[in-house]
């Protein structure tokens, strides 16, 4: 299993520019998840999706789109990027059951110029 | 929605000295809670996690952690650090919507 993938692994934008950082696991995982990494912040949740179909806004989802089309893909959209939305972005899964590990991955180092 | 406080933002030990990183969470009720590990240039790796039974919980590499329901804490121990446990570790609570402490680095003098 090469378990949760992300590309790409750098990102430079201009502001007002438009992207789309994809996230992909084969672990069959229903939740998948996307967190922003900044220092001195820790982890803030952006959207998080508990299966196909179906997403939800975490604790930061503004200027962020998200859909989920299929268990194993879960993108994330910048319609028009900001400045403010330098970061490192990590996106998790993990199985339907909360008890289960929540498995992350590698990041994308976006930043917006 | 829960959140989570980590109080110390860097400590740093000397080799073979005890551990313990303070967490501390808002909501009284039913709670998840988690330590991650981050390495270096590595993304998040799962310590241990908490949600039901026994309040002392044992994790990867040596680590555990005591839920103490009437503090609202969560602390991470470790009896002797070694130089590879320099990190930055982050406390998190929740079930969908987690929510994360902002961390503390930990360095280990040699």
């Amino acid at each position: 299993n090469a378990g949760v993938t992300q590309t790409p692994k750098f990102q430079v934008l201009k502001t007002g520019q438009s992207m789309t950082l994809q996230c992909a696991q084969d672990m069959n995982h229903e939740y998948m998840s996307w967190y922003r990494q900044d220092p001195g912040m820790g982890l803030r949740l952006i959207h998080y999706s508990v299966g196909a179909g179906i997403t939800d806004q975490g604790e930061v989802p503004n200027g962020y789109n998200v859909s989920r089309s299929t268990t194993e893909d879960f993108p994330l959209r910048l319609l028009s990027a900001a400045p403010s939305q330098t970061s490192v972005y990590f996106c998790a899964s993990r199985s339907r059951r909360g008890t289960d590990t929540q498995y992350f991955g590698p990041g994308t180092r976006l930043t917006v110029l | 929605a829960q959140s989570v406080s980590q109080h110390n933002h860097h400590v740093i030990l000397s080799e073979a000295a005890s551990l313990e990183l303070g967490c501390n969470y808002s909501y009284g009720g039913t709670v998840n809670l988690f330590w991650y590990v981050q390495y270096p240039g590595q993304h998040l790796q799962l310590l241990l996690k908490y949600f039901s039974g026994d309040p002392l919980v044992r994790g990867i590499k040596g680590f555990e952690a005591e839920f103490i329901k009437s503090k609202f804490s969560f602390n991470l121990r470790k009896p002797s650090v070694h130089w590879s446990d320099a990190a930055e570790y982050f406390c998190a609570v929740g079930f969908n919507d987690m929510r994360f402490g902002a961390g503390t680095r930990l360095t280990v003098k040699p």
